[in-house]
């Protein structure tokens, strides 16, 4: 079954330094996500991606934030100076172009960021 | 302020009992609803899905969930538990058109074998 595959599984970064998750988005899908999970809270998302802009985003999606899909494979999210309140699992996600009202999004298996 | 609440936020359990997980959503009009399970170390797995039509939806595994509207609610049960159900299991709610899912806070089940 294809699969999202996130890199890397954890990172670690220091308060103030850029830090980039990748993702690997299932091939033929169309629609891109992130979204984060700081411990002990909800998974909430961040953005959403399609045809190369963003479709949505939330208020938590702020200037420090931006995606880029720089091939025809990655998706990456980049957080520009991080602070210690940046530090949350990120899940990537993806869907097809198959109908918006039965929206299925196929997730990896996140991205650990630990901000120190 | 249109939310997602799971309750019970950890569940420990011996294998062949019961296992219902509560979901309740507060958004109006026309949802899609999702269970989604992560195990250990591995990706959100999409366990279950409602769209339209019958509200007793069944997944894999052994999974089903039924749609209450008046309700709103999702909830998930599975008749007998193995241990290999122990994962966090995550509700999930689409308004209809919308692009993102709101996520509830998920649910830690560990099962004893």
């Amino acid at each position: 079954e294809p699969e999202v595959t996130q890199t890397p599984s954890h990172q670690v970064t220091q308060m103030g330094q850029e830090v980039i998750l990748r993702c690997v988005p299932i091939s033929n899908h169309l629609y891109f996500y992130w979204y984060r999970q700081i411990l002990g809270q909800k998974v909430e998302f961040l953005v959403s991606f399609y045809n190369n802009e963003i479709s949505e985003k939330s208020e938590i999606f702020d200037d420090q934030f931006s995606v880029e899909r720089p091939d025809g494979s990655n998706f990456t999210l980049k957080i520009r100076s991080t602070k210690l309140e940046d530090s949350a699992m990120y899940f990537c996600a993806s869907r097809d172009q198959g109908s918006v009202a039965k929206n299925i999004q196929y997730f990896g298996a996140g991205t650990r960021l630990s901000v120190l | 302020a249109q939310s997602v609440s799971q309750h019970n936020h950890h569940v420990i359990l011996s294998e062949a009992a019961s296992l219902e997980l509560g979901c309740n959503y507060s958004y109006g009009g026309t949802v899609n609803l999702f269970w989604y399970v992560q195990y250990p170390g591995q990706h959100l797995q999409l366990l279950l899905k409602y769209f339209s039509g019958d509200p007793l939806v069944k997944g894999i595994k052994g999974f089903e969930a039924e749609f209450i509207k008046s309700k709103f609610s999702f909830n998930l049960r599975k008749p007998s538990v193995q241990w290999s159900d122990t994962a966090e299991y995550f509700c999930a709610v689409n308004p209809y058109g919308n692009n993102r899912l709101a996520f509830g806070k998920g649910n830690q089940v560990v099962v004893i074998p």
